[in-house]
C-alpha cells in the first residue's frame, strides 16, 4: 500500500498570514499520462469532507483562489495564501493512483 | 444540483450486519463510481472501496474485503454498502462519495453513523 505522510499534524495559523501543509507518498503518484493522482480535502467540524484540489494542482469548483496545490511524484504541498477564519478544519491528502486509495493522517488547522 | 443522501443512523449488536444506502440525484448515476469511506470517532478517513457506475465492478480494501459487499440499484439511483460480522471497532461514520474520472471524490453524502454495541 502507498503510505501518505502529512506534516505538520497541527497547524495554528494567523488570519491574513500564509500557511502550508506538506504531503509525502511512499511511492511516486505520477502516472505515465502525466497526471499526479494526489487530491486534497478539507473537513470542517461535524461536516463531510470537501474536495479542494485534484490532480495535485487543480482547484475544485467553488474553491477560493487563495488555495493552491503544487508538487509532483512523492512531494506535494497545499498552500493558503492568506488564511481566513473559515479555513479552520482538518486537511487530508489522498492518493488515488493505486488501490487501496489512502489518506494522510490529517492536519488540523486552527486559528491562533 | 448533485446530491448524495444517505440512510439514517444505525445501532447494531456485535456479530450483526448493517446495510447503508446512498441515493444519488442530479446526475447520470451510471456515469460515476460510488466510493465508501469510513471515519471512526475522532479519527481520520479510511477508504473502504468502490462500486462502478456503468458496469458490475467493485473494488474493496483488503481490510474490509471479507466482510463488505457493495451493490447498486440503477433504476433507483442508489448504492448500498453491507457490512457483516460487526464488531465494536466498526463504530464509525460511513460516507459515500462520487468518484470522478480523475479518481477524486467531488461530492459526498452526509454520512451515516453506525454504532456497534451490546
Amino acid at each position: 500500500d502507498i503510505v501518505m505522510t502529512q506534516s505538520p499534524l497541527f497547524l495554528p495559523v494567523t488570519p491574513g498570514e500564509p500557511a502550508s501543509i506538506s504531503c509525502r507518498s511512499s511511492q511516486s503518484l505520477l502516472h505515465s499520462n502525466g497526471n499526479n493522482y494526489l487530491h486534497w480535502y478539507r473537513q470542517k467540524a461535524g461536516q463531510s469532507p470537501q474536495l479542494l484540489i485534484y490532480m495535485g494542482s487543480n482547484r475544485a469548483s467553488g474553491v477560493p483562489d487563495r488555495f493552491s496545490g503544487s508538487g509532483s511524484g512523492t512531494d506535494f504541498t497545499l498552500r493558503i495564501s492568506r488564511v481566513e477564519a473559515e479555513d479552520v478544519g482538518v486537511y487530508y491528502c489522498m492518493q488515488a493512483l493505486q488501490v487501496p486509495w489512502m489518506f494522510g493522517q490529517g492536519t488540523k488547522v486552527e486559528i491562533k | 444540483q448533485v446530491h448524495l443522501v444517505q440512510s439514517g443512523a444505525e445501532v447494531r449488536e456485535p456479530g450483526a450486519s448493517v446495510k447503508v444506502s446512498c441515493k444519488a440525484s442530479g446526475y447520470a448515476f451510471t456515469a460515476y463510481a460510488i466510493h465508501w469511506v469510513r471515519q471512526a470517532p475522532g479519527q481520520g478517513l479510511e477508504w473502504v472501496g468502490w462500486i462502478a457506475g456503468d458496469i458490475e465492478d467493485t473494488k474493496y480494501s483488503r481490510k474490509f474485503r471479507s466482510r463488505v459487499t457493495f451493490t447498486r440499484d440503477v433504476s433507483a439511483g442508489t448504492a448500498y454498502m453491507e457490512l457483516r460480522s460487526l464488531r465494536s471497532e466498526d463504530t464509525a461514520v460511513f460516507y459515500c462519495a462520487r468518484g470522478t474520472g480523475g479518481l477524486d471524490f467531488d461530492y459526498w453524502g452526509q454520512g451515516t453513523l453506525v454504532t456497534v454495541s451490546s
